[in-house]
């Protein structure tokens, strides 16, 4: 089945830890993206990859990090340097056909 | 620079009355632009897409939307509203260029009413 998983669903981290939220496609994308999503504030841009090996900052990437050593997969880590972590996280694929394509999102917590 | 804008967070109507969501759009190329929905706890599905092919775009769940050059607009109906119709929606708009980015509207949260 083609898609887009993302792990865990719903992730509490405390105060000071790092955490790494999972991104598995089997699409084929070269392009991935890493989205926060609060509440009346819409997709928030944290990072994106065009390319193995390669990815850059979007609007508010401080406080995470990302790797992209293979196509399939894109990890994001909170890093305890992010003060206001609790939000909803989606990532997202794009190739030729234009559109995104989403996974169903990890719900972090701080606790 | 694209920008859309998505005008009115929250917009509620009668099950069975027309939707009526608006976006608008800014873009120094040909735009491609989109409309998502969004359940609660959910990722987003892609309802419709305009690609400069037809204006009057049709997509799933019975929405269309129409783009309007002129107008800058891209907005997103459907004549019945249904209860299950209740969600996120966001509008987006990209290009064909290298930079494969879309930009988001801030979405609209639409309420069905019985």
């Amino acid at each position: 089945d083609g898609g887009i998983t993302q792990s865990p669903k719903y992730l509490f981290r405390k105060e000071g830890q790092n955490v790494t939220l999972s991104c598995e496609q089997n699409l084929n994308h070269d392009a991935m993206y890493w989205y926060r999503q609060d509440p009346g504030q819409g997709l928030r841009l944290i990072y994106y990859s065009q390319i193995v090996n390669d990815f850059q900052k979007g609007d508010i990437a401080e406080g995470y990090s990302v790797s992209r050593e293979k196509k399939e997969s894109f990890p994001l880590t909170v890093t305890s340097a992010q003060k206001n972590p609790t939000a909803f996280y989606l990532c997202a694929t794009r190739d030729r056909a234009v559109e995104a394509f989403f996974g169903q999102g990890t719900r972090l917590t701080v606790v | 620079a694209q920008s859309v804008t998505q005008l009115g967070s929250h917009v509620s109507v009668s099950e069975g009355a027309l939707v009526l969501l608006r976006c608008n759009y800014s873009s120094s190329v040909p735009p491609y632009l989109f409309w998502y929905v969004q359940y609660p706890n959910q990722g987003l599905q892609l309802l419709l897409k305009y690609t400069s092919a037809a204006t009057l775009v049709k997509g799933i769940n019975g929405f269309e939307a129409e783009f309007k050059k002129s107008e800058t607009s891209f907005h997103l109906t459907k004549p019945s509203a249904h209860m299950s119709d209740a969600a996120e929606y966001f509008c987006a708009v990209g290009n064909a260029g290298n930079n494969r980015k879309l930009i988001w509207g801030l979405g609209t949260s639409l309420a069905v009413n019985p």
